[in-house]
């Protein structure tokens, strides 16, 4: 059964360096989440891909995030320089949505970044 | 931000019982999806209901939709031990962003 890929699956990173996650989709899936969750919440959006382009980046603190999907397959999210609040689970999802409605998104395992 | 916010917080029933959680949301939306989630792994999803419907079901699993109140209710009937899990309800709004609330923990006792 086709999955969503994340890597790593934990990582821990001292405060002020770069870290970064990356994600294969399910093959065929034009649409690519990432999401943030803090322990007890739900899932904040950080940046939504339809192909290559970014459709929302509102929640993504730019100053230090960056998200790419250069030929709108694969995605990596970066942190630079990582902060001891970034401590979370980041989720990757992907779906079939085309045009103007989501439809069910998959999600990978996440990667729980720890940051000290 | 977040678009839902789910209603109760916790939750906590025998084994065999209903469980019924609440969704609330703020803007228009194309449809309505709820998400069931394990301590510690990714979401899957349970049920998509679209704006232009008012109740669906799948297995045990029973959602209705009230566009005119921005609400919409998740009942699992007969629930199992397996159904211990947090449940959140994410919204396809017409900006096209899929926005998920702060979720319900259910705990079914044995």
């Amino acid at each position: 059964e086709a999955e969503v890929a994340q890597s790593p699956r934990y990582k821990i990173t001292e405060k002020s360096q770069a870290v970064a996650f990356w994600c294969d989709p399910i093959s065929g899936h034009a649409t690519l989440y990432w999401y943030r969750q803090i322990l007890g919440q739900g899932p904040e959006l950080l940046v939504q891909f339809q192909d290559e382009s970014v459709v929302d980046d509102s929640q993504l603190p730019k100053d230090r995030f960056s998200a790419e999907r250069l030929k709108g397959v694969d995605s990596t999210l970066k942190i630079q320089p990582a902060e001891l609040g970034d401590s979370a689970m980041y989720l990757c999802a992907s779906s079939l949505s085309q045009g103007l409605m989501n439809t069910e998104a998959f999600f990978g395992q996440g990667t729980r970044l720890t940051v000290v | 931000s977040q678009q839902g916010e789910e209603d109760p917080q916790a939750l906590s029933i025998q084994e065999g019982e209903n469980a019924t959680m609440n969704c609330s949301y703020k803007t228009s939306i194309n449809n309505l999806q709820w998400y069931r989630q394990n301590s510690g792994r990714g979401l899957v999803h349970l049920i998509l209901i679209r704006s232009n419907e008012r109740e669906k079901h799948s297995g045990r699993l029973r959602v209705t939709l009230d566009t005119s109140k921005k609400s919409s209710s998740l009942l699992i009937t007969a629930s199992r031990a397996a159904d211990t899990a947090s449940y959140f309800c994410a919204t396809d709004s017409i900006d096209y962003k899929l926005s998920f609330g702060a979720g319900t923990t259910v705990t079914v006792r044995a």
